[in-house]
């Protein structure tokens, strides 16, 4: 039962142009969602975070936008850099459940 | 220390023996964590540990894994007689009270398992 699903498992995107990256999640009980980078042989990396009252965050050239009654999530990278290419996890939390639930990632590419 | 921190970095292992990874994390920080990410999956959840509280065992995939928290800081995460399904890259995490959920964990490199 995979709670939080992330479609698409990589993404190909020119340097200077937005990266998008989606996520879904089917548990309505879920009230914090965060974005992590990974790169190989790293641990992630925290990089925003949104909580449910909201439905849009933004950091930098990092936004999170938050879709409630779809139940669904994206990050905006604008503009995307080569040093962005990663692998991104989104993750949920239940209210005080004190533990995420990760979605499978997607492997962002940015080519120069 | 500055982050968390995890030993070892890669461990092989023959099937059937007992392995320890152990997890240092930041100081101060309340609450630990241990995930899994297998080959080309998403990371799952193993156990929690927040301060004096009983730990959350509730993602552990059977009774040949235990983990343990001394002292409210380092924690060992423990697989006994490992099966080839045991690989996958572990990770502990840790968070402060204050920080969480809204900073996220602290994530340490991990210890790469190979059961052969």
């Amino acid at each position: 039962d995979q709670q939080v699903k992330q479609n698409s498992p990589s993404l190909s995107v020119q340097e200077g142009r937005i990266s998008i990256l989606n996520c879904d999640y089917t548990n309505s009980m879920f009230d914090y969602f965060l974005w992590y980078k990974k790169y190989p042989a790293e641990g992630p990396t925290f990089l925003i975070s949104i909580s449910s009252i909201k439905d849009k965050n933004e950091d930098g050239r990092f936004t999170v936008f938050l879709n409630k009654s779809a139940k669904h999530l994206s990050l905006h990278i604008v503009p995307s850099q080569p040093g962005d290419s990663a692998v991104y996890f989104c993750a949920a939390e239940k209210a005080a459940g004190n533990k995420l639930t990760f979605g499978g990632g997607t492997r962002v590419l940015v080519k120069p | 220390g500055a982050g968390v921190s995890q030993s070892p970095s890669n461990k092989v292992t023959e099937k059937g023996k007992d392995v320890e990874l152990r997890c240092d994390p930041i100081s101060g920080h309340t609450a630990l964590y241990w995930y899994r990410q297998s080959l080309g999956q998403g990371l799952e959840f193993l156990i929690y540990f927040q301060g004096n509280s009983a730990p959350d065992k509730s993602g552990l995939p059977s009774d040949r894994f235990s983990a343990e928290r001394t002292g409210g800081s380092v924690s060992t995460l423990t697989i006994q007689r490992t099966q080839q399904e045991d690989s996958a890259v572990y990770l502990c995490a840790s968070s402060s009270a204050s920080g969480y959920p809204r900073d996220g964990y602290t994530f340490g490199s991990g210890t790469r398992l190979t059961v052969v």
